[in-house]
Order: C-alpha cells, then sequence, then structure tokens
C-alpha cells in the first residue's frame, strides 16, 4: 500500500529565511509520480509540481527548489528566500500508475507560517 | 484555466439529515474526485468516477454515496449525516492520459 509522510505539522520562519518541507513516501510500484500542492487560506489546492519516478533530476522554479531522491524515498521541497504569501499549508501526494484512478496518496500536511 | 466549482463554501447540516455537496467542472475532464481533508491527516479519497455513471470506492466510503449523471457534475451524498462527518470536503478533477488534479475550493460542513 502507498504512504506519504509528512513529519513537519507546523514550520515558523521570519521572512527571507529558507524553509524545507520533507516528504518521505512507500510505494512497491516501480512507475509512479509524486506531487506537491499548495493551500493557501483560501482552501484551494494548487498544483505545484509533478515528478515520475524515472526522473530524478532536481527541479527549480524561481524561489521554489525540489530534491528527488529515490535511495531514501523522498522528495524535499525547499523555499528560498521566504515570503509572507507563501503562508500555506503544503501537500506532498503520490500516484502509482497502476492505482485505480491514478488515486492520490496525501501526506498529512505542513503548514508554514511566514512572519514578516 | 480549469475551473472546478463546489456549490457552497460553507454549510451547516443536522444529525440525520440527507446532504449534497455539488461539484462541477468546466474542462470536460473524465475523472472526478471526492476528498475530505482532517487536520494531520491530509486529503483522503472518500469517491471518484472515471465516466458517467460510473464509480468507484476510495480509501474511506463508508457513510458516503456519490452521483455522476453528466460528464460536468459529481455529487457527494451523505445519507443520514453525523457529527464524523464534519470536515471539509475536496473536489477535484483531472484528464484521462494526465495526471494532475484540479481542485475545488473546498466546502466546510459541520454536522451538529
Amino acid at each position: 500500500a502507498q504512504k506519504v509522510t509528512q513529519a513537519q505539522t507546523e514550520i515558523s520562519v521570519v521572512e527571507k529565511e529558507d524553509v524545507t518541507l520533507d516528504c518521505v513516501y512507500e510505494t512497491r510500484d516501480t512507475t509512479y509520480y509524486l506531487f506537491w500542492y499548495k493551500q493557501p487560506p483560501s482552501g484551494e489546492l494548487v498544483f505545484l509540481i509533478r515528478r515520475n519516478s524515472f526522473d530524478e533530476q532536481n527541479e527549480i522554479s524561481g524561489r521554489y527548489s525540489w530534491n528527488f531522491q529515490k535511495s531514501t524515498s523522498s522528495f524535499n521541497f525547499t523555499i528560498t528566500a521566504s515570503q509572507v504569501v507563501d503562508s500555506a499549508v503544503y501537500f506532498c501526494a503520490l500516484s502509482e500508475a497502476e492505482a485505480a484512478g491514478n488515486k492520490l496518496t496525501f501526506g498529512g500536511g505542513t503548514r508554514v507560517l511566514v512572519k514578516p | 484555466d480549469v475551473k472546478v466549482t463546489q456549490s457552497s463554501r460553507y454549510l451547516v447540516k443536522r444529525t440525520g439529515e440527507k446532504v449534497f455537496l455539488e461539484c462541477v467542472q468546466d474542462m470536460d475532464h473524465e475523472n472526478m474526485f471526492w476528498y475530505r481533508q482532517d487536520p494531520g491527516l491530509g486529503l483522503r479519497l472518500i469517491y471518484f468516477s472515471y465516466d458517467v455513471k460510473m464509480k468507484e470506492k476510495g480509501d474511506i466510503p463508508e457513510g458516503y454515496s456519490v452521483s455522476r449523471e453528466k460528464k460536468e457534475r459529481f455529487s457527494l451524498i451523505l445519507e443520514s449525516a453525523s457529527t464524523n462527518q464534519t470536515s471539509m470536503y475536496l473536489c477535484a478533477s483531472r484528464a484521462s492520459g494526465s495526471y494532475e488534479q484540479y481542485f475545488g475550493p473546498g466546502t466546510r460542513l459541520t454536522v451538529t
């Protein structure tokens, strides 16, 4: 069975600090997809990134970067020079290629609070 | 842009009432999903549908049913609401051949 663990329930930082969100996953499939979503106070989940299990290249998008390591089953997310607008709940999710409906399994989420 | 809308942002119902949560998407997506979100538990899948009139149970279907009579609309039904169904409910849709799900704003349901 697939499982996603986000050990950090809440992180508080001061603006301009870097923050790293941890995500560890479990799966028996060799083909799977990993995601990060952002949920701002408005409630709607916003898709940030998808990585497939065959692509371990790290990715950078502006102040966001992702570190995918199959050896440790981790897919960590770093926000560089955090801003108040980054305050949100962030979810890591996993989808197995063979799962019915390609359903997503979510971690418990990490609440990030960026103080001015 | 994909637009997923949900009929209510906030809803208060009494125990035993029948509750309908509606979700509509405008991008002709084949797949639609209902999740509930609880603190510390993340999002958990209740039901999903991959076509009109087709449905599959998710991880926590007990106490819920769904209806999909039209491609764009997916309804979640609580036949007899209970206090343990107080939660945030999120609808999502996905195109076949794609892996990204697009979410609605959520309905915060309180059952008293």
